[in-house]
């Protein structure tokens, strides 16, 4: 079955440096998604990503943070200037069409840990 | 703003015994997506109802969506160690943003 897949599965960064996070979603798939999870807490919204814009985010979602698809098959999260408080679980998700019809798949996670 | 309130946080049960999460939100959803998430896994698709009243199964899992459309519930029989992990429903009003309830996390005594 096709699945979601992010890279890497874990990284560690400074506080104040740069992060890219990516991810691979199911081929036909049109939605991307970027959701956080912190430890043992509810998962989070981040942005929803269709037609090369981004559709909707959340309050998370500022100045820092910014969404790509560089090409025909990736999909980034890229976090400017990380905090402490940015250490959690990233996932990405996609969904064939919109959340009307359409549940998300979600890849394993990438765990961001800053220091 | 959008959101779903789910309870309870955490239920620890004997196997066999049954289990319930429920959710809840102020406003009415178009629909309620409900995923599993294993200890140290990803969200999983289980199930999503978009009618009024509507009630789905799989094998043990009973899904059902409240009438007016404000309130699901996951109820889940005669649990096995399987079942172990976070449950969560995720409610969609309109757009592209899927807002996750705060999840039922559940242990399954052996």
């Amino acid at each position: 079955e096709p699945e979601v897949t992010q890279t890497p599965s874990h990284q560690v960064t400074q506080m104040g440096q740069e992060v890219i996070l990516r991810c691979v979603p199911i081929s036909n798939h049109l939605y991307f998604y970027w959701y956080r999870q912190i430890l043992g807490q509810k998962v989070e919204f981040l942005v929803s990503f269709y037609n090369n814009e981004i559709s909707e985010k959340s309050e998370i979602f500022d100045d820092q943070f910014s969404v790509e698809r560089p090409d025909g098959s990736n999909f980034t999260l890229k976090i400017r200037s990380t905090k402490l408080e940015d250490s959690a679980m990233y996932f990405c998700a996609s969904s064939v069409v919109n959340m009307r019809r359409s549940p998300l798949h979600f890849g394993n996670g990438t765990r961001l840990t800053v220091t | 703003g959008q959101q779903v309130m789910q309870i309870p946080q955490y239920q620890h049960v004997q196997e066999g015994e049954d289990f319930t999460t429920y959710c809840n939100s102020s406003t009415t959803l178009s629909n309620i997506q409900w995923y599993k998430q294993r200890p140290g896994g990803h969200p999983v698709f289980l199930i999503q109802l978009v009618k009024s009243g509507e009630v789905k199964k799989q094998k043990r899992l009973t899904f059902q969506f409240g009438e007016a459309k404000k309130n699901s519930s996951l109820h889940i029989t005669a649990t096995q160690t399987t079942d172990v992990g976070t449950y969560f429903c995720a409610g969609w009003w309109y757009g592209n943003k899927l807002v996750f309830g705060a999840g039922t996390i559940l242990r399954v005594k052996s």
